[in-house]
Parts: structure tokens; sequence; C-alpha cells
């Protein structure tokens, strides 16, 4: 069994914070690191696909960092606004298996107003 | 279409019926994803179908529940005998690959409701 752990569970900043949360996974056989953010009454949406130890990804005021031989990843949000309030899941691919997908518990961050 | 497309979008059955959820994959996705989501839980791997080779059955909680995807494109996730404990919010997504260097296109998900 893969075990993909977020932390924190949950995070509550104010509007114009910065905050960053930390998804930990195993560190040998990796194939990928997936982020996705999940609002409420929405699908899933992909925010980044990392392959490469050493990758960093940037979508406006958010980023994230991959570190392959720890088994670790960071997703960064800079200047927090009430719209990015979902939850936030990492995704490891790897293991036996180059497909399959297994997801962390999430972080849910809400932004204050 | 233009996303993934899971019906019916809430289900609300008795204890012991059995149920049919179907996912619409986005034409030319190779790999298709079944998840669900329990209350206060994270998402649970249930099934991966991957192009041609035989599908990766290894998260389904028991011998109630079986899949199928006819043709690679739509699938099908059935449950028998529903129990309360099956109450979830069950997703289906797909890739354009088997493997995951590509992002996973997910669906609004079907909300079961066991009575």
């Amino acid at each position: 069994i893969l075990n993909v752990e977020q932390s924190p569970q949950s995070l509550h900043v104010q509007e114009g914070d910065s905050t960053n949360f930390t998804c930990s996974f195993p560190s040998s056989n990796f194939y990928a690191l997936h982020w996705y953010r999940w609002e409420t009454a929405k699908s899933p949406e992909a925010l980044f696909v990392m392959t490469l130890n050493g990758d960093e990804k940037k979508k406006g005021r958010i980023s994230a960092t991959l570190n392959t031989k720890e088994g670790y990843s960071y997703l960064y949000i800079k200047g927090s606004q009430p719209e990015d309030s979902a939850t936030y899941l990492c995704a490891f691919a790897g293991g036996t298996s180059y497909g399959k997908l297994t997801f962390g518990q999430g972080t849910i961050l809400t932004v204050h107003p | 279409g233009a996303g993934v497309s899971q019906s019916p979008s809430n289900k609300v059955t008795e204890k012991g019926k059995d149920v049919e959820l179907r996912c619409d994959p986005i034409s030319g996705h190779t790999a298709l994803y079944w998840y669900r989501q329990s209350l206060g839980q994270g998402l649970e791997f249930l099934i991966y179908f991957q192009g041609n080779s035989a599908p990766d059955k290894s998260g389904l909680p028991s011998d109630r529940f079986s899949a199928e995807r006819t043709g690679g494109s739509v699938s099908t996730l059935t449950i028998q005998r529903t129990q309360q404990e099956d109450s979830a919010v069950y997703l289906c997504a797909s890739s354009l690959v088997v493997v995951a260097n590509t992002e996973a296109f997910f669906g609004q998900g079907t909300r079961l409701t066991v009575v």
C-alpha cells in the first residue's frame, strides 16, 4: 500500500497571506506527482504534473516544487484570495504502477476576506 | 464530449438494491479511473482501466463491486446489494495515456446515498 500524506489537514488564512502545504510520498520507484484543486460543487482540476526531481512549476500565484529523492512536494500560494479556498490534493504514481494515481487526504484551505 | 460526464449526478437507493453508475470519458483517452470519497475521507482508489491491458482492480472493496469498460470508452461501475457504507461520492476520471505523466480529467461525480 502506497502512503501519500498531506499536511496540514486544514488551514485558515487571511486574504493576502502566503501559504504552503506539503505532500509526502514514497521516495523509491517514483514516476509522477500531481497536484489538483477541488472546489466545492465542482470537479477536481489539475494544477501541475511533475515528473523530474527538482521540478518547479508555476501558474499565476501558485507554484510547486518536487524532491523525489526525499519524497516530498510543496505547493505555495502567494497572496491568497478568497477564490483560492478549496481542497488541494496531491497524487502519486510509481511503485509497481506508472499509471495508477494514489491520492493524499488533501489540505482544506479557507481564505478569509 | 467536452469533458468527463457521469450519470446520474445523484442516486438514492434502498439497502440491498443494485446500482449502476456510468462514466463517459473524454474521447480518445485511454486511461479511466474510478475513485470514491466517503464522508470525511480522501479519494479512495477503486479501479483503473489502462488501455488494452487488464484493469487494476486492487481497490475494489468487496466482490459486490465490479466495473467494465466497453469498447475502450464508456465505463459502468456496478454495486450489488448496496450497504449503507457504500454511501459516497463516486468520481470518474480519464487521462490521455495510461502512464501518469499527463493530467487526469474528472467528472462531476455521482453522489450515492443508501438508505
